[in-house]
């Protein structure tokens, strides 16, 4: 069954903490994306990816970081220099850009 | 860069009517415009979009048009059923990436 993995599903930080959010997809999708998501508002991109190898900053890339090592795989890092992390994040992925994206369920990300 | 605004937040409807979601953009370059449905701890599902060499496209009970002149477009759900609940978004894409509106918070009476 063909889709995007998110794990996981809740995480908790503590103060000063680097934590990493997963995301996998068995698509075979060159373009990967981070979205956040807070109560009230559209989705906000944090970062994106077209091809292995390469990436892009989005609207709210400040206190984050990605890789992009491998085709499938496209974790989100939130670093401690993001102030205010919790949110919910969403992983998508599009064939190319401007084709449609298809997301995972997301990772609620909550502070301790 | 792009703006999308969403109207209405909030819409409540009777089973059996029809719902209507409108959406603006600020960018007259975007050319691919998706409407994403999203149920509660879940994420966003496409349902249907449109690109800007189209003015209209349905899907069952659900259809999309987009006006490029007026930089509108808007999602019609007909003959709504209780499973219609949901957060839904409009989308524009234009300078790379997509652009999301607010969302519409539309609840199905029984």
């Amino acid at each position: 069954d063909g889709g995007i993995t998110q794990s996981p599903k809740y995480l908790f930080r503590k103060e000063g903490q680097n934590v990493t959010l997963s995301c996998e997809q068995n698509l075979n999708h060159d373009a990967m994306y981070w979205y956040r998501q807070d109560p009230g508002q559209g989705l906000r991109l944090i970062y994106y990816s077209q091809i292995v190898n390469d990436f892009q900053k989005g609207d709210i890339a400040e206190g984050y970081s990605v890789s992009r090592e491998k085709k499938e795989s496209f974790p989100l890092t939130v670093t401690s220099a993001q102030k205010n992390p919790t949110a919910f994040y969403l992983c998508a992925s599009s064939q190319g850009m401007g084709q449609p994206q298809h997301f995972g369920d997301g990772t609620r990300l909550s502070i301790l | 860069g792009e703006n999308v605004e969403q109207h209405p937040s909030t819409l409540s409807v009777q089973e059996g009517d029809s719902a209507v979601i409108k959406c603006t953009y600020s960018d007259s370059a975007s050319n691919y415009f998706p409407w994403y449905k999203q149920e509660l701890g879940k994420g966003p599902q496409l349902i249907i979009d449109i690109r800007s060499n189209v003015g209209e496209k349905k899907d069952q009970r659900i259809a999309v048009t987009l006006n490029k002149t007026a930089k509108h477009f808007s999602l019609h759900i007909t003959e709504t059923q209780p499973e219609d609940s949901a957060v839904y978004f409009c989308a524009a894409h234009g300078n790379e990436k997509l652009t999301f509106g607010t969302g519409t918070r539309l609840t199905i009476i029984p």
